[in-house]
């Protein structure tokens, strides 16, 4: 299994809803990653979490809060977003287990659109 | 992290061989270049890795002259499938890195039949 699954594949939220977006990995992967994507730019990392803890925040508002519960779980936790947050929220995952080796593997997103 | 410079976009025809050139003036001794694939709508997707001279793969080959201050990614024979957003990255490997990859504009091909 070398797949990145990530749900749900489309979101709409209000302003004031909390949702979550969900990323799994059954591939024995030890580093998980967030990145945002706006259209037609390059991804932008937000969260990285290396064997269930979080070791890279890219200075993201607190309004996004992510959770790894095991090792082939990651979720994003949404509350009170803005507009301007919509976007295509892609996990991935890299082994990490010898050091990392500058691979990630994507999943094929989340298409949030905050009304 | 080495910034990366890559042109904006690129078009081709069906058929012809595609080399896309990334400059990396700062890179460090350890770092490594990767380069990705993105398609609309999709995640980014590995393409190649390399640290000097040649790497080839069955989709790509990669090279990187001595001074490792840029590289060439070289599609062969292209076709309409091959029209994506092309990454160059570059990064350390190995026990003691953070993990971190940062994407810088891309190059987008379009290739035409």
């Amino acid at each position: 299994d070398t797949e990145v699954t990530q749900t749900p594949k489309h979101l709409v939220m209000g302003m004031t809803n909390k949702k979550s977006l969900k990323c799994e990995q059954h591939m024995g992967h030890r580093a998980m990653y967030w990145y945002k994507q706006k259209a037609k730019k390059p991804p932008e990392l937000m969260f990285v979490y290396s064997y269930e803890k979080l070791s890279i925040n890219e200075s993201v508002p607190s309004r996004f809060s992510p959770e790894c519960p095991n090792s082939s779980l990651l979720n994003l936790h949404l509350h009170a977003l803005q507009p301007e947050d919509s976007a295509l929220y892609l996990c991935a995952s890299s082994p990490r287990q010898g050091g990392f080796t500058g691979e990630l593997f994507f999943g094929e997103g989340s298409r949030l659109t905050v009304l | 992290l080495a910034k990366t410079t890559q042109p904006i976009s690129m078009d081709s025809y069906e058929g012809q061989e595609v080399n896309i050139t990334c400059s990396h003036n700062n890179i460090a001794t350890n770092d490594y270049i990767t380069w990705y694939q993105q398609f609309p709508s999709q995640g980014p997707r590995f393409i190649i890795q390399g640290y000097k001279t040649k790497v080839t793969n069955e989709v790509a080959s990669l090279f990187i002259p001595a001074d490792r201050k840029s590289s060439t990614l070289s599609l062969p024979r292209v076709s309409l499938s091959d029209t994506a957003v092309y990454y160059c990255l570059v990064g350390q490997r190995g026990s003691g890195n953070t993990g971190k990859l940062i994407f810088g504009q891309g190059t987008t091909l379009q290739v035409k039949p």
